[in-house]
């Protein structure tokens, strides 16, 4: 059964780069795509991009001018960098599975989640 | 973007009843809807995918149901376990891929 950690630094101060990565244990980790969602303070979820073992990505286009994902795969490992953070960006992101096909995109495994706080 | 309105916000129901969650798409999305339970403490888990098709051990009491705009989910007899937040998600126009802001399940 795949199992989904992640971790990176949790305080930010405004205009710094938040960096999470996550790593994927159990299953196959280049037949997929992996993404990126974040649920900031009593919102609802957003989801900010994915990527596949080739590199390729897709990105929320309200995040694109700041968001990479970025993928290595000779340790299972996604991670994600979101530059010039404001207050707006404090959230609990999670890493998760995608299970793209013909007519579907779904998560189907998820990481806990990481709180980020962004707070001068 | 195709936004997800998710109704009630809050859904108070006593163990052992039923209950229905409803989720609007702002455009017609087809059958290509998720549902998630999300717990305190706890990653998501995928309940429903395909507006209707139940995920690799999800019980049966979990229904999902609707097509276009307009989705329910039902939970026919509810369990402690079932107390916590449910969120749907399309996936028939995107990017971006698009979550509705929840409905919190509490106990009555």
């Amino acid at each position: 059964q795949v199992q989904l950690q992640q971790w990176g630094a949790g305080l930010l101060n405004p205009s710094e780069t938040l960096s999470l990565t996550c790593a994927v244990y159990g299953g196959s980790f280049s037949g997929y795509y992996w993404s990126w969602i974040r649920q900031p303070p009593r919102k609802g979820l957003e989801w900010i991009g994915e990527i596949n073992h080739s590199g390729v990505t897709n990105y929320n286009p309200s995040l694109k001018s700041r968001v990479t994902i970025s993928i290595d795969t000779s340790k299972n490992q996604f991670s994600l960098k979101l530059n010039s953070v404001t207050a707006a960006d404090t959230a609990l992101y999670y890493c998760a599975r995608v299970r793209q096909g013909w007519l579907s995109y779904y998560f189907d495994s998820w990481g806990l989640g990481t709180l980020i706080t962004v707070s001068s | 973007e195709v936004v997800m309105t998710q109704s009630p916000v809050t859904l108070s129901v006593s163990p052992g009843e039923r209950a229905t969650l409803s989720c609007r798409a702002s455009q017609s999305i087809s059958s290509d809807l998720a549902w998630y339970q999300k717990r305190p403490g706890q990653a998501p888990r995928l309940l429903i995918y395909g507006a209707s098709t139940r995920a690799t051990g999800i019980p049966a009491r979990f229904s999902g149901s609707g097509s276009g705009t307009e989705f329910t989910l039902t939970i026919s007899s509810l369990q402690s376990e079932d107390f916590a937040f449910y969120y749907c998600q399309q996936y028939h126009n995107w990017p971006p891929i698009t979550f509705g802001g929840g409905t919190k399940v509490e106990i009555k």
